[in-house]
């Protein structure tokens, strides 16, 4: 089955740039990347969504290379309240379509 | 503007009881969904709801049965609840196939 991949864990220091990187090698063609993000005890909260190359919104920045194979969000200057759990989401053709999740990747802010 | 409502929040069966899981949108949406989330895992697909009227099955849908009752409601059933389904469940609504989803607070249901 085909899968995404990403680190289980990362942590960082308030006012640091993050960088969180997603491998997706069965993405659909014509699909999208998303990621979101997810506080304990809530449903995943929608962050950013992106094809090809870069986009940028008041709260990330999704970067994807030319062969769509991985992505990378990036938060810029984190804070204590960025600490959660990350999850990118891409469409892949295996069988057939399935939007499939990645594991999540938990961010732990430190002051 | 609600969103997406889930009912109920916390639910406890015993083994082999039954029990619907009930989703509301209030976007105009036309795809629904219903994940599973077990303790520091990522999300499960069990079923989903392309449109109104179709429904398809998932990653994870044994035990599970829905129905997509109108545009605005999906519904999860466990109709004899097992052990191994103690989760988190969340309903979901899309506008389309892979664009920005909409999530419930989630339903806490364990199994005795």
């Amino acid at each position: 089955l085909a899968k995404t991949t990403q680190p289980i864990s990362m942590d960082s220091y308030e006012g640091q740039e993050v960088n969180i990187t997603c491998s997706h090698n069965n993405i659909a063609t014509n699909d999208y990347i998303t990621w979101y993000q997810q506080f304990p005890s809530q449903g995943p909260r929608f962050i950013i969504q992106g094809y090809k190359t870069k986009v940028t919104n008041e709260v990330a920045s999704l970067f994807i290379p030319a062969d769509r194979k991985s992505s990378t969000l990036s938060l810029p200057r984190v804070s204590l309240s960025d600490t959660a759990v990350y999850y990118c989401l891409v469409g892949v053709m295996d069988s057939n379509y399935q939007l499939i999740w990645g594991a999540g990747t938990k961010l732990i802010i430190k002051p | 503007n609600a969103g997406v409502t889930q009912t109920p929040k916390f639910q406890v069966l015993k083994t082999g009881q039954s029990m619907t899981l009930q989703c509301a949108q209030d976007m105009n949406h036309n795809s629904m969904y219903w994940y599973r989330q077990d303790p520091g895992m990522g999300l499960r697909l069990i079923y989903y709801s392309a449109s109104e009227g179709t429904t398809d099955k998932g990653e994870v849908p044994n035990g599970y049965n829905v129905s997509r009752l109108n545009k605005r409601e999906f519904s999860l059933r466990l109709e004899s609840a097992a052990p191994s389904q103690t989760s988190v469940y969340f309903c979901a609504s899309t506008l389309g196939a892979n664009t920005e989803a909409f999530f419930g607070q989630g339903t806490r249901l364990t199994v005795v």
